[in-house]
């Protein structure tokens, strides 16, 4: 079975600094996708990032990067550049490819709460 | 606006109520889910619809029925609910498999107190 896991509960960062948030994952699969979703005080879940296993680039988005370590099994994501609307949770999450036609399913980790300070 | 629609975002109900949470997708995606976050629990699958044939029920009580009566709405029925399944549920929807189709968008989930 896949876990994922993610070790930091809390962080904070001071606004305009660069944080770097951590996680982990087991799995036999060779090919799977990885996710880091937000969820602000509203609770929305919200896309941030995805990246999929078989691609050896790490993925970015604007402010958003991830340093993608497929041998260690770590995911971590880098925010730069840190605004006050990024303190939210951010989750990490696990899919394996899924049959045709055919929804995935998300396995996500016990998430970080990141506040970002003024 | 993320295209996943939850009705209502807030409901309290009594442990002999029967309840409805609605669901609306309008990204023309083919699988809809349920999850229920939990306070200090990472989020659990519920359920998983396919072509609006239930392909997943994550050993879930019997007292959340879903029904999935097309491919863009997803309902959650409720009936005699327990305080301890006060969460937040959350509605989700992806395209399919392949690429781009493994990822999943979540609506503002549904707020639910049992009392």
């Amino acid at each position: 079975a896949q876990t994922v896991t993610q070790s930091q509960p809390e962080m904070s960062v001071q606004e305009a600094e660069t944080v770097t948030l951590s996680c982990t994952y087991d799995t036999s699969e060779n090919n799977y996708y990885l996710f880091w979703y937000k969820q602000p005080p509203s609770r929305q879940m919200i896309l941030v990032i995805r990246q999929e296993a078989y691609k050896q680039q790490n993925a970015t988005e604007n402010r958003f990067s991830v340093n993608f370590q497929k041998a260690a099994k770590s995911f971590s994501l880098k925010i730069s550049d840190s605004q006050l609307g990024d303190t939210a949770m951010y989750f990490c999450a696990f899919m394996k490819p899924s049959s045709y036609n055919q929804g995935g399913k998300l396995i996500f980790g016990q998430g970080t709460e990141l506040s970002v300070k003024p | 606006e993320t295209g996943v629609t939850q009705t209502p975002r807030h409901l309290v109900m009594g442990m002999t109520n029967k309840k409805s949470l609605k669901c609306e997708q309008h990204l023309g995606h083919n699988a809809m889910y349920w999850y229920k976050q939990s306070a200090k629990k990472p989020l659990e699958l519920m359920f998983v619809y396919n072509f609006k044939e239930q392909t997943e029920n994550n050993s879930v009580p019997s007292r959340f029925s879903p029904e999935c009566p097309n491919s863009s709405h997803l309902f959650l029925h409720l009936h005699t609910l327990q305080p301890e399944d006060s969460a937040l549920y959350l509605c989700a929807s992806s395209p399919g498999s392949g690429g781009s189709g493994n990822t999943i968008y979540f609506g503002e989930g549904s707020w639910l107190t049992v009392v």
